[in-house]
C-alpha cells in the first residue's frame, strides 16, 4: 500500500540555526507535495506546497524541495524562531497519507 | 473567511458507550474529510465525502464507525460502541474543489483543518 516515511522525528536547533525534515514516498503518482504545522491543541495547517511540476519553492525562511526521481522532499526552515516549534507533517501521495511527524523544538 | 468548525472541543465517555462529533466545513467546499489522530502519530483518513457521496471510507471501522454528510454541507462522525483504542483526537478538514480527491486520482486541492475534538474512552 501506499507509504509515507519522515524523518527525524524529533529535532531540537538552537534559534537562528536551520532545520530540515524529510520525507519519502512510495506512490509514483503522487504529484503534490504539502507540509503542516500543528500547534499544540490545533489542527495541522498549511504552511507550504510543491506540485511536481517544479523542484523548489521558497516562501520566506521556509523552503521544499522535491526530489521526484528519488522520491523525497524536504521541508527546509532557516533563522528559526522560538515559535517554529511545533510538530511537522508531511503529507503523500494523494495528500491523504500523512507521515508521522517531527517534533521541532527551536531552544533560546 | 470562517474556519472548519467542529464540535464538542472535548469528550470523555467510558467504554461501549457512543459518541457523535459534528463538522461543519467552510463555505462552499464540495469536499469533507475526517480523521483520527492518535497521539504521537499523524492524521489517519477514517472517510473522504465529495458533496454527499462517500469517495473512500476504506480505512473507515465499519462495525463501530459511521458517518453521513447530509444535504453536502454539515457532517457528523459516530462510534458505537466505543472501545479504548479509540481515545484520539477526530480532525475534520475540507476542500475546495468538485473533482479534489477522487479514489485513485491525485489530489491537488489544499485540505483546511478544524481544531479537532479530543475523545477519552475509560
Amino acid at each position: 500500500g501506499e507509504n509515507v516515511e519522515q524523518h527525524p522525528s524529533t529535532l531540537s536547533v538552537q534559534e537562528g540555526d536551520s532545520a530540515v525534515i524529510k520525507c519519502t514516498y512510495s506512490d509514483s503518482a503522487s504529484n503534490y507535495f504539502p507540509w503542516y504545522k500543528q500547534e499544540l491543541g490545533k489542527g495541522p495547517q498549511l504552511i507550504i506546497d510543491i506540485r511536481s511540476n517544479v523542484g523548489e519553492k521558497k516562501d520566506q525562511r521556509i523552503a521544499v524541495t522535491l526530489n521526484k526521481t528519488a522520491k523525497h522532499f524536504s521541508l527546509h526552515i532557516t533563522e528559526t524562531q522560538p515559535e517554529d516549534s511545533a510538530v511537522y507533517f508531511c503529507a503523500a501521495p494523494r495528500q491523504l497519507t500523512f507521515g508521522s511527524g517531527t517534533q521541532l523544538t527551536v531552544l533560546p | 473567511e470562517a474556519g472548519v468548525a467542529q464540535s464538542p472541543r472535548y469528550k470523555i465517555i467510558e467504554k461501549r458507550q457512543s459518541v457523535a462529533f459534528w463538522c461543519n466545513p467552510i463555505s462552499g467546499h464540495a469536499t469533507l474529510y475526517w480523521y483520527q489522530q492518535i497521539l504521537g502519530q499523524g492524521p489517519k483518513l477514517l472517510i473522504q465525502f465529495q458533496n454527499n457521496g462517500v469517495v473512500d471510507d476504506s480505512q473507515l471501522p465499519k462495525d463501530r464507525f459511521s458517518a453521513e454528510r447530509l444535504k453536502g454541507v454539515d457532517s457528523t462522525l459516530k462510534i458505537q460502541p466505543a472501545k479504548l483504542e479509540d481515545s484520539a483526537v477526530y480532525l475534520c478538514a475540507s476542500s475546495s474543489g468538485v473533482r479534489a480527491g477522487l479514489a485513485g486520482e491525485p489530489s491537488q486541492e489544499t485540505q483546511y483543518f478544524g481544531p479537532g475534538t479530543r475523545l477519552l474512552v475509560l
